[in-house]
């Protein structure tokens, strides 16, 4: 089935520095793909909406300037937390529409921890 | 826009228990309904679905009917293992959207 591949599974950084996550649909095109950032107590946000060719769409709240989103091909798409901070410490998950029964297939997510 | 409210978790269970976790949306017309789980340190997974009233989805031993009367999607398994904990997401997408409504998350942990 579709698999979506997200890289790094975790990563720890400093305070003030940025961090790239990847988001690769494998075996399939992606011209959307979707990032999440999972909260505590499990609840999930949509972030953004990555679009090839084109800006992507911030969900109300979520700043743009740090949360940086490139869609670079029909198979990848990156999230750059800029000038991270110990706030920004969390799960974030991609995900990109479904290819068969599923509306949504997710990468296996990114542990960040801002130290 | 649609909603989808689950139950407050955790929900603890002893090995071979009955599960139902407990899924009600809201939404215009009628909606496909998914429960996606999300085991410890991974992304979500699909479960099951069903796109219609009266379907019942069912996978891995897990089932859910979807009920139009009560707008309901609740999820029920008869006898829980170990394995099974994780996290459980009840979500609704409707027509000519690709990106569902999603619940809080049940949290299910099953102990020996």
């Amino acid at each position: 089935g579709a698999v979506v591949s997200q890289h790094p599974s975790w990563v720890i950084c400093k305070s003030g520095t940025s961090v790239k996550i990847e988001c690769r649909s494998l075996d399939f095109q992606a011209t959307t793909m979707f990032w999440y950032r999972q909260f505590p107590k499990q609840s999930l946000m949509l972030m953004a909406t990555s679009n090839e060719g084109s800006k992507a769409t911030y969900e109300q709240g979520v700043e743009k300037d740090k949360f940086l989103i490139n869609h670079a091909s029909l198979t990848l798409s990156t999230l750059t937390v800029t000038s991270a901070h110990p706030e920004d410490s969390s799960f974030y998950i991609c995900s990109a529409p479904g290819q068969g029964i599923s509306p949504l297939h997710f990468g296996n997510g990114t542990r960040l921890t801002v130290t | 826009g649609n909603s989808v409210t689950q139950m407050e978790g955790p929900v603890t269970l002893s090995e071979e228990a009955f599960l139902t976790i407990n899924c009600t949306y809201t939404a215009t017309g009628y909606p496909s309904l998914f429960w996606y789980v999300q085991y410890p340190g991974e992304g979500l997974q699909l479960l099951l679905k069903a796109t219609k009233a009266d379907d019942k989805g069912s996978n891995k031993g897990f089932e859910a009917t979807y009920r139009k009367e009560t707008t309901s999607f609740h999820l029920e398994k008869g006898s829980v293992q170990v394995s099974d904990s994780a996290v459980y997401f009840c979500a609704a997408l409707s027509g000519g959207s690709y990106i569902p409504t999603f619940g809080r998350g049940t949290s299910l942990i099953v102990h020996p």
